[in-house]
């Protein structure tokens, strides 16, 4: 079975710009969940999608949002990038939500 | 909010041998799960081994094992016969039963494995 997939792997952004990641979970996985890791925070929860619809998320401003498409695959937006967006950006699948999850490669934004 | 603390930066072991990363956790919740994560030079976040709070046996995942500790709110790993491929970042991970609020991460552990 094929793992999560993440594309880009690598990203160079401006400031004030906008980006789009993408991420296609496990085949029958329905949950996607989006984590930002940075040297300073650690790793922190985005929002995590199910059947379509923003299931849960985590405390970060409105510029970060997301999608996904009836084939669950999931996508994530940050629009009027800051420098303090550069982080490496992973998805995450499971079945439910609940329990264990996947990882993908991440995507590694660097924001200039 | 759930919390999780894992008291060592870095840990750092003879190949062959055996090792033991800490993590404490903090929740109000009973119904939850607990996880070890590696994480590589690569950055890829690989599931070592997964322990449901309901269930009172510890986990066993090959040289992986776990020692669950749900009154003190204890999450050791434990690793045995090293390996140097072993050498990784370890997180501690939480999420509750309802998935609600994502995983929560530890700070992470560096383990170096000296050959």
């Amino acid at each position: 079975k094929a793992g999560v997939t993440q594309t880009p792997r690598y990203l160079i952004k401006t400031r004030g710009q906008q980006v789009t990641l993408s991420c296609s979970p496990i085949s029958g996985h329905r949950s996607v969940s989006w984590y930002q890791q940075t040297p300073g925070q650690g790793l922190q929860f985005l929002f995590e999608y199910f059947s379509e619809t923003q299931r849960n998320k985590g405390n970060f401003p409105g510029r970060f949002s997301g999608r996904q498409f009836s084939n669950s695959r999931s996508e994530m937006n940050v629009s009027t990038l800051e420098l303090g967006d550069s982080a490496l950006y992973l998805c995450a699948s499971s079945f439910s939500g609940e329990g264990e999850q996947y990882f993908g490669p991440g995507t590694r934004l660097t924001v200039t | 909010a759930q919390t999780v603390t894992q008291s060592q930066p870095e840990m750092s072991v003879q190949e062959a041998e055996t090792v033991t990363l800490s993590c404490t956790y903090d929740t109000s919740e009973s119904d939850y799960y607990l996880f070890w994560y590696k994480q590589p030079p690569s950055r890829q976040m690989i599931l070592v081994i997964r322990q449901e709070a309901y269930k009172q046996q510890n986990a066993t995942e090959n040289r992986f094992s776990v020692n669950f500790q749900k009154a003190a709110k204890s999450f050791s790993l434990k690793i045995s016969d090293s390996q140097l491929g072993d050498a990784a970042m370890y997180f501690c991970a939480y999420i509750s039963g309802g998935g609600a609020d994502g995983l929560t991460f530890g700070k992470g552990t560096h383990l170096i494995i000296q050959p």
